[in-house]
């Protein structure tokens, strides 16, 4: 079975605080992605890559950065957390062009509350 | 950018009766996701429809497309009440592009 794992399942930080949510898939997956869900709104990707070193900007990429330096963890930083930053965040992995398999698999997410 | 639209939001129903959602997105597609989401958790695969395929079955899931109408239909049969969840429609709109996903609908099934 596929595993995405997320660092944590509940975060509280404050305004100004740098903050780091990591990501790891145990399936050798090229693709990983980072969404945001809020109420009314559904997901909404941030960033995404697809393969080590690289990234690419989602919808709503503003406020956000992202580290992909080893194929299996894919790290979502928000360098200045605001409170409208307060979401429950989703990661996903999927195998890469040379794997007729679409499906996104995705972790439990984090629930993160900035103050 | 939003690509599907699930109707309706919110869908109440009695276990045993069958549940149907809709979806209606914008542009052509490769194919068409069905996620579910039990509250509070991450999202987990249901069923994929490629954009040449109108109808799939998985057991008690039917899912429809009608790439004419740009939309799609999720049934669950005799449903029970661990199928209350939310569920997403997602498309992929080309080749290893990300999934894009509507807002969901939240089917209660009540005992």
């Amino acid at each position: 079975d596929v595993k995405v794992t997320q660092s944590s399942r509940y975060l509280v930080k404050r305004t100004g605080e740098k903050v780091f949510l990591e990501c790891v898939q145990d399936m050798d997956h090229e693709n990983m992605f980072w969404y945001r869900q809020d109420p009314g709104l559904g997901l909404r990707l941030i960033y995404f890559s697809y393969d080590v070193k690289m990234k690419e900007k989602g919808d709503i990429p503003e406020g956000y950065s992202v580290s992909r330096e080893k194929k299996e963890r894919f790290s979502l930083i928000l360098e200045s957390a605001s409170t409208n930053q307060t979401s429950m965040y989703l990661c996903a992995s999927r195998p890469g062009l040379a794997v007729t398999q679409e499906t996104q698999y995705f972790g439990p997410g984090t629930r993160l509350l900035v103050l | 950018s939003q690509q599907g639209e699930e109707d309706p939001q919110a869908l109440s129903i009695q276990e045993g009766e069958n549940a149907t959602m809709n979806c209606s997105y914008k542009t052509s597609i490769n194919n068409l996701q069905w996620y579910r989401q039990n509250s509070g958790r991450g999202l987990v695969h249901l069923i994929l429809i490629r954009s040449n395929e109108r109808e799939k079955h998985s057991g008690r899931l039917r899912v429809t497309l009608d790439t004419s109408k740009k939309s799609s239909s999720l049934l669950i049969t005799a449903s029970r009440a661990a199928d209350t969840a939310s569920y997403f429609c997602a498309t992929e709109n080309s080749g290893n592009t990300p999934l894009v996903f509507g807002k969901g609908t939240r089917l209660s099934v009540i005992a």
